[in-house]
C-alpha cells in the first residue's frame, strides 16, 4: 500500500488548457512537498506546503494543502509545452529521515 | 553554486559483476540521501547519511548493496554482483538539515543502471 497515492498517473493535454493532478492519503501530515522532474534529471522542489488549507502559487502553478493534511491538488492554469514532466508529491518522514514519494503524475502538454 | 554530481550519469555492467556509484553533495550539506527510482516501483529511499554515520540501512534493498560517506563529503553506493532487478536511476540528494522543520533535499541527476 502506497502511503501516497496520486493521480491521475498520466495526463496528456494541449497547450491552453488547466488541469489539476492530486495527491492523497489516510494519513495527517506536518508538511507536504511537490516536485518535478524532467528527463535525465534528478526531482526538483517546487514547493513546501505545512498549514492545513493553505494555497500557494508559482506563477501558473496553484498548490493547496488539505484543510486536515492529508492531501493535497496541483492546478496548472493555461500549461505550456515547457511544463510537461513527471510531478511528484512527497512527504518526510522524521522518525526515518527519508522522503517517501507518491508514485508521480507523468504530464505531457503538447504544443 | 555547484549542485549535486553524480558519477557515471550511465553504467552497463553484466550481471554478476560489482559496480559504483558516486555522489558528491552540495558543499556544506551535512546529510546524505541514496534513493533509486524504477520504473515499476517509483522513487524508493535507500540511505541516508548524517555526516559519514548511517544510522539505519535496513531501505537498502539486499546485502549486496553498501554504502559509505567519507570525510562527510563524497559517498559510494557499491552494488555487489549485479542482477538485472537492480537496473535503475539511482539518484542522490543532499541537504542542511531541516529548517523550521522543513526538509529540502537538492538531488544530483542520477545515474542510470543497466544489468545486462
Amino acid at each position: 500500500t502506497q502511503l501516497l497515492e496520486q493521480s491521475p498517473q498520466f495526463l496528456s493535454i494541449q497547450e491552453g488548457e488547466n488541469l489539476t493532478v492530486y495527491c492523497n492519503s489516510s494519513s495527517v501530515f506536518s508538511s507536504l512537498q511537490w516536485y518535478r522532474q524532467e528527463p535525465g534529471e534528478g526531482p526538483v522542489l517546487l514547493v513546501t506546503v505545512v498549514t492545513g488549507g493553505e494555497v500557494k502559487k508559482l506563477k501558473r502553478l496553484t498548490f493547496q494543502f488539505g484543510d486536515a493534511r492529508k492531501d493535497s491538488s496541483l492546478h496548472i492554469t493555461a500549461a505550456q509545452p515547457g511544463d510537461t514532466g513527471l510531478y511528484l508529491c512527497a512527504v518526510f518522514v522524521q522518525g526515518a529521515q527519508k522522503l517517501v514519494f507518491g508514485q508521480g503524475t507523468r504530464l505531457t502538454i503538447n504544443p | 553554486g555547484a549542485g549535486v554530481s553524480q558519477s557515471p550519469s550511465n553504467k552497463v555492467t553484466e550481471k554478476g559483476k560489482d559496480v559504483e556509484l558516486r555522489c558528491d553533495p552540495i558543499s556544506g550539506h551535512t546529510a546524505l540521501y541514496w534513493y533509486r527510482q524504477s520504473l515499476g516501483q517509483g522513487l524508493e529511499f535507500l540511505i541516508y547519511f548524517q555526516g559519514n554515520s548511517a544510522p539505519d540501512k535496513s531501505g537498502l534493498p539486499s546485502d549486496r548493496f553498501s554504502a559509505e560517506r567519507t570525510g562527510g563529503s563524497v559517498s559510494t553506493l557499491t552494488i555487489q554482483r549485479t542482477q538485472q532487478e537492480d537496473s535503475a536511476v539511482y539518484l542522490c540528494a543532499s541537504s542542511t538539515g531541516p529548517s523550521g522543520g522543513i526538509y529540502e533535499q537538492y538531488f544530483g541527476p542520477g545515474t542510470r543502471l543497466t544489468v545486462t
